[in-house]
């Protein structure tokens, strides 16, 4: 069965450091998106892509966060300049298209900002 | 805004036993409701899911009724099993945006032979 597959599995980082999290989706997708879970609470939506743009962004998405599918196969998270806050678990989702609105989530990406 | 409420956990049972976990939600419009679970080290999957009122999500043993005159999308099974010791994540998505999915806190079941 596709899945979507992320990497690193984990990844500490010290903070104000740059941070990338690498997600391949599958392949015939067309939206992806980010969510995080910060340790014991709500899995929260960060933000959505789509047509290599972003189509929404919650409030946590702020100027430290950036997207990009730089290949048309990875579709990566950039956090410029890490802050404590930011150790969460990070999931990649990606959706087939229009009318398919099942989400397929990655294993996700657990970072620990020291 | 949107929200879902979930049953606090975390929740203990016996092999076989019956299992509930309450969720209730909050959306301003005709929102697609889902149930998740997460194995330890695992992501998010998908278990079930229901568009429209009335709809009943069911997939391994596992149902659930999209009530919309209770704001309700409890998920039911009529007997655990150890390998349903999971994490399970009650959400929703509008049609505008069905990508973007509001979650519950999570409900942790631990099954115990």
């Amino acid at each position: 069965e596709p899945e979507v597959t992320q990497t690193p599995s984990h990844q500490v980082t010290q903070m104000g450091q740059e941070v990338i999290l690498r997600c391949v989706p599958i392949s015939n997708h067309l939206y992806f998106y980010w969510y995080r879970q910060i340790l014991g609470q709500k899995v929260e939506f960060l933000v959505s892509f789509y047509n290599n743009e972003i189509s929404e962004k919650s409030e946590i998405f702020d100027d430290q966060f950036s997207v990009e599918r730089p290949d048309g196969s990875n579709f990566t998270l950039k956090i410029r300049s890490t802050k404590l806050e930011d150790s969460a678990m990070y999931f990649c989702a990606s959706r087939l298209g229009s009318g398919a609105n099942v989400l397929t989530f990655g294993a996700g990406s657990r970072l620990t900002v020291l | 805004g949107n929200s879902v409420t979930q049953m606090e956990g975390p929740v203990t049972l016996s092999e076989e036993a019956f299992l509930t976990i309450n969720c209730t939600y909050t959306a301003t419009g005709y929102p697609s409701l889902f149930w998740y679970v997460q194995y330890p080290g695992e992501g998010l999957q998908l278990l079930l899911k229901a568009t429209k009122a009335d709809d009943k999500g069911s997939n391994k043993g596992f149902e659930a009724t999209y009530r919309k005159e209770t704001t309700s999308f409890h998920l039911e099974k009529g007997s655990v099993q150890v390998s349903d010791s999971a994490v399970y994540f009650c959400a929703l998505s509008e049609s505008t945006n069905a990508g973007k999915s509001t979650f519950g806190d999570g409900t942790t079941l631990t099954v115990k032979p």
